[in-house]
């Protein structure tokens, strides 16, 4: 089954500068990749996805890329902000299934 | 704006006791899923349903089991609850994939506590 490997388990940098988060997947198969954001008591939700069709996909200050070859794709956060303070998901998915399988998440903390 | 709403954020329960998690959405998604959530480990799916009265197994479903007699409606219950489930528990719900991939909406969450 898909197995799906997110590096770093945590991550702090300083504020305005950016962040890298990184997936690794194990199923070819998989062709839908979405991250989510979780803030301190909250449920996960979307930020960005991509999928297996496009290379990069841009939304103001975040970006994620994908390597279908090397099966794996990243997060990109630039000119961070507080509010970017969060534990971020990453995760993978193929169309005949209907479940998403996640990565471990990374908690991201800015520092002012 | 998908709203999936789980009716206790938290509980606190005694070991052996019967617990029941509900969670109810109103987007008319045809699946829903339970998630465990646990420091260092992610999201662990528990069950998931992709229609009425179907459901099947995910990653770690031993110690529980779920319903959903209705569409909007999805329960996740511990028949005997042990320490080893105090954690954070998740329910989702997505549309039926057709080939485009699933954005999957959370609730808040459950924290429970067995002791």
């Amino acid at each position: 089954g898909e197995n799906v490997e997110q590096h770093p388990s945590t991550l702090s940098v300083q504020e305005g500068d950016s962040a890298v988060i990184k997936c690794t997947y194990s199923d070819s198969a998989s062709n839908y990749f979405p991250w989510y954001k979780q803030e301190l008591g909250k449920g996960p939700q979307l930020i960005i996805d991509i999928r297996s069709n496009v290379g990069e996909k841009k939304d103001q200050r975040i970006a994620v890329t994908l390597n279908k070859t090397a099966k794996h794709f990243s997060l990109h956060i630039t000119e961070t902000q507080p509010e970017d303070s969060a534990v971020y998901f990453c995760a993978a998915s193929y169309s005949s299934a209907s479940k998403i399988i996640f990565g471990s998440g990374t908690r991201l903390s800015i520092r002012p | 704006d998908v709203k999936v709403t789980q009716s206790s954020r938290y509980l606190v329960k005694r070991t052996g006791e019967k617990v029941f998690l509900e969670c109810v959405q109103d987007m008319d998604h045809e699946n829903m899923f339970w998630y465990r959530q646990d420091p260092g480990l992610g999201l662990r799916l528990i069950y998931f349903s992709y229609d009425v009265k179907m459901k099947e197994k995910g990653d770690i479903p031993e110690g529980y089991s779920v319903s959903r007699e209705k569409k909007e409606r999805f329960s996740l219950i511990l028949e005997s609850a042990s320490t080893n489930q105090t954690s954070m528990y998740l329910c989702a719900s997505s549309l039926s994939d057709r080939g485009v991939g699933n954005t999957i909406y959370f609730g808040e969450g459950s924290w429970l506590t067995v002791v």
